[in-house]
């Protein structure tokens, strides 16, 4: 079965330093997803992406963070300046283009350290 | 935009017995209520969804049941395991063609007792 990759699935950075969070969707899907979830906390929607372009963002997704879809196949989360309170899993998913498919599947995440 | 309200927070069954998990949304375009079971340390499982246009969907030991008109859907496990321990989430969406954006809810964190 297809699945959502990612990589690293552990990175530690200093406060104030960039990272991107690396993701490979399903081959087929057209729609990007990236979440983000604090340790015991929900799943927070972070940005949606298709046609190359952001089509959904929420509250959290302020201007230290953008995505990218540099190639065919990556779809990437940047930190611009990393907090803290960025410390969180980050998770990517896809969807497919029909009426067919409803449930997605998350990548494994990125566990994202802050210090 | 959209809110999922999840209860309880905890729960605690004995092996055996029935779990059951209730969630309710705000936005009454949300069509799609899927429920994702999540293992410590892991990415969340999708386990059971369920469409607007149906009332109950059930699959072994899950069901999900939907009430539109109140806006509210529950998960129901029956012959609980001690596999079955895990967070589960409900979340919701608008789903349209295919695009698919969840809002969760808190999560439930269930606990089944040999």
């Amino acid at each position: 079965e297809p699945e959502v990759t990612q990589t690293p699935s552990h990175q530690v950075t200093q406060m104030g330093q960039e990272v991107i969070l690396r993701c490979v969707p399903i081959s087929n899907h057209l729609y990007f997803y990236w979440y983000r979830q604090i340790l015991g906390q929900k799943v927070e929607f972070l940005v949606s992406f298709y046609n190359n372009e952001i089509s959904e963002k929420s509250e959290i997704f302020d201007d230290q963070f953008s995505v990218e879809r540099p190639d065919g196949s990556n779809f990437t989360l940047k930190i611009r300046s990393t907090k803290l309170e960025d410390s969180a899993m980050y998770f990517c998913a896809s969807s497919a283009p029909g009426q067919g498919d409803y449930g997605y599947t998350f990548g494994s995440g990125t566990r994202l350290t802050v210090v | 935009g959209e809110n999922v309200e999840q209860h309880p927070s905890t729960l605690s069954v004995q092996e055996g017995d029935s779990a059951v998990i209730k969630c309710t949304y705000s936005d009454s375009a949300s069509n799609y209520f899927p429920w994702y079971k999540q293992e410590l340390g892991k990415r969340p499982q999708l386990i059971i969804d369920i469409r607007s246009n149906v009332g109950e969907k059930k699959d072994q030991r899950i069901a999900v049941t939907l009430n539109k008109t109140a806006k509210h859907f529950s998960l129901h496990i029956t012959e609980t395991q001690p596999e079955d321990s895990a967070v589960y989430f409900c979340a919701a969406s608008q789903k349209s063609g295919g695009y698919n954006k969840l809002i969760f809810g808190a999560g439930t964190r269930l606990a089944v007792h040999p």
